[in-house]
């Protein structure tokens, strides 16, 4: 299993520009969610799925669209890059158990000049 | 809503040597799972160590075990016998185990650790 796989694994942007982060699970998750990393901050969740079909707002939502058309992956587009949205992209997918422990991928690092 | 609070920005500790990583949390929530994840200078994101909080033992998983003090509303990580490669930031995050935030995790700002040898 390749787990949670995402792409690319580095982006330059210019302000305005429009782009997809790819996301990609193999286990068969029902959960899957994006979260953003600044510098001095934990991570902060910006959309999630709890299975195809179906997408919520996290904390950060602005800026961002998702949608689920199949289990196995989960895209976050940008509109409208703008420099706040420089960060560190992860995607994480989960099981439906109690535990729920989030399966991380590699992260996206995201620069927008 | 829920909030984590990491205090300690960084940590140093001697190789071979415990350590204890501070995490409280603050939730109107009955139940909710608190979870510890490293971060290693390559970014990716390592699951450690998972209570919940109807949980009457503290978990262990190998040199990491979770001190949770639910009275206090905390969930220290302790790490025993530290190892070179133990250095890493480390975040402590809870979820919620019902409800609409049952599928959010929340992360404290972490706690960078190096381990001196």
């Amino acid at each position: 299993n390749a787990g949670v796989t995402q792409t690319p694994k580095f982006q330059v942007l210019k302000t305005g520009q429009s782009m997809t982060l790819q996301c990609a699970q193999d286990m068969n998750h029902e959960y899957m969610s994006w979260y953003r990393q600044d510098p001095g901050m934990g991570l902060r969740l910006i959309h999630y799925s709890v299975g195809a079909g179906i997408t919520d707002q996290g904390e950060v939502p602005n800026g961002y669209n998702v949608s689920r058309s199949t289990t196995e992956d989960f895209p976050l587009r940008l509109l409208s890059a703008a420099p706040s949205q420089t960060s560190v992209y992860f995607c994480a997918s989960s099981t439906g158990t109690a535990k729920n422990e989030q399966f991380f991928g590699p992260g996206t690092r995201l620069t927008v000049l | 809503a829920q909030k984590i609070t990491q205090t300690q920005p960084g940590m140093f500790v001697q190789e071979k040597e415990a350590v204890t990583l501070d995490c409280t949390y603050d939730t109107s929530d009955q139940s909710y799972g608190l979870f510890w994840y490293k971060q290693p200078s390559s970014g990716e994101m390592i699951f450690l160590i998972y209570q919940g909080s109807y949980d009457e033992q503290n978990a262990t998983e190998g040199r990491y075990s979770l001190n949770f003090q639910k009275a206090r509303k905390s969930a220290n990580l302790v790490i025993s016998a530290s190892q070179l490669g133990d250095s890493a930031m480390y975040f402590c995050a809870m979820r919620s185990l019902a409800g609409a935030g049952s599928y959010q995790l929340t992360f404290g700002k972490g706690t960078k650790l190096s381990v001196i040898p």
